[in-house]
């Protein structure tokens, strides 16, 4: 069955500089995969959605790739700042194709930029 | 923008208890799920819905049931609470299945069960 692996170790970075977190899936390439945003004592907030024929995606201060091959995701944080820390989930549909929304999470990564 | 709301943020119940879990959305999302977030397990999904009246079972249903009477509330129920099931519970919504529709999560309900 499909899992996703996250580095559980949080990852602390300094002000200003790019964070870069991993995800990798060890069976089937989905069609998609989505990165979710999470505070402490908060629900998953969506941030990104790539597509498998996507190489990379941007919004702001933040960038997705997605390389089948290495069935891996990165997620970038550029001039990352306080704010930014939190716990970063990705996901991705246990159906492959993308068409139920029955989702399977990563454990996640902490985040924590010092300023 | 979609609003997911859990009835409670804490809940402490006691073992044999029946416990219900209150999840209602405000934007007519077709979608309701139920999960569970427990410390190096990550979410885990219980049980979901396409619609109204309609449930499926998730990855861990066993010792939970589930009711959609209505569109925009969906319900967890621990029929006969134990220890195993002290968690922190998220509901999520989504319009639809597919790209377009990711997942709206309420703020959950940490429940402890002594």
């Amino acid at each position: 069955s499909q899992k996703i692996e996250q580095n559980s170790e949080a990852l602390n970075i300094q002000e200003g500089k790019t964070a870069t977190l991993t995800c990798n899936y060890t069976n089937y390439s989905p069609a998609y995969l989505q990165w979710y945003r999470q505070d402490p004592g908060r629900g998953p907030v969506f941030l990104l959605l790539i597509r498998e024929n996507e190489k990379e995606k941007r919004k702001e201060r933040l960038k997705v790739t997605f390389d089948t091959t290495l069935k891996q995701s990165l997620f970038h944080i550029t001039a990352s700042q306080p704010a930014d820390s939190a716990t970063y989930l990705c996901a991705l549909d246990q159906s492959g194709g993308g068409a139920t929304n029955k989702l399977i999470f990563g454990t996640g990564t902490l985040l924590a930029v010092q300023p | 923008d979609v609003k997911v709301t859990q009835s409670s943020r804490y809940l402490v119940k006691r073992t044999g208890e029946k416990v219900f879990l209150e999840c209602v959305q405000d934007m007519d999302h077709e979608n309701m799920f139920w999960y569970r977030q427990d410390p190096g397990l990550g979410l885990r999904l219980i049980y979901f819905s396409y619609d109204v009246k309609m449930k499926e079972k998730g990855d861990i249903p066993e010792g939970y049931s589930v009711s959609r009477e209505k569109k925009e509330r969906f319900s967890l129920i621990l029929e006969s609470a134990s220890t195993n099931q002290t968690s922190m519970y998220l509901c999520a919504s989504s319009p639809g299945t597919g790209e377009n529709s990711p997942l709206h999560f309420g703020n959950g309900t940490r429940l402890t069960v002594t």
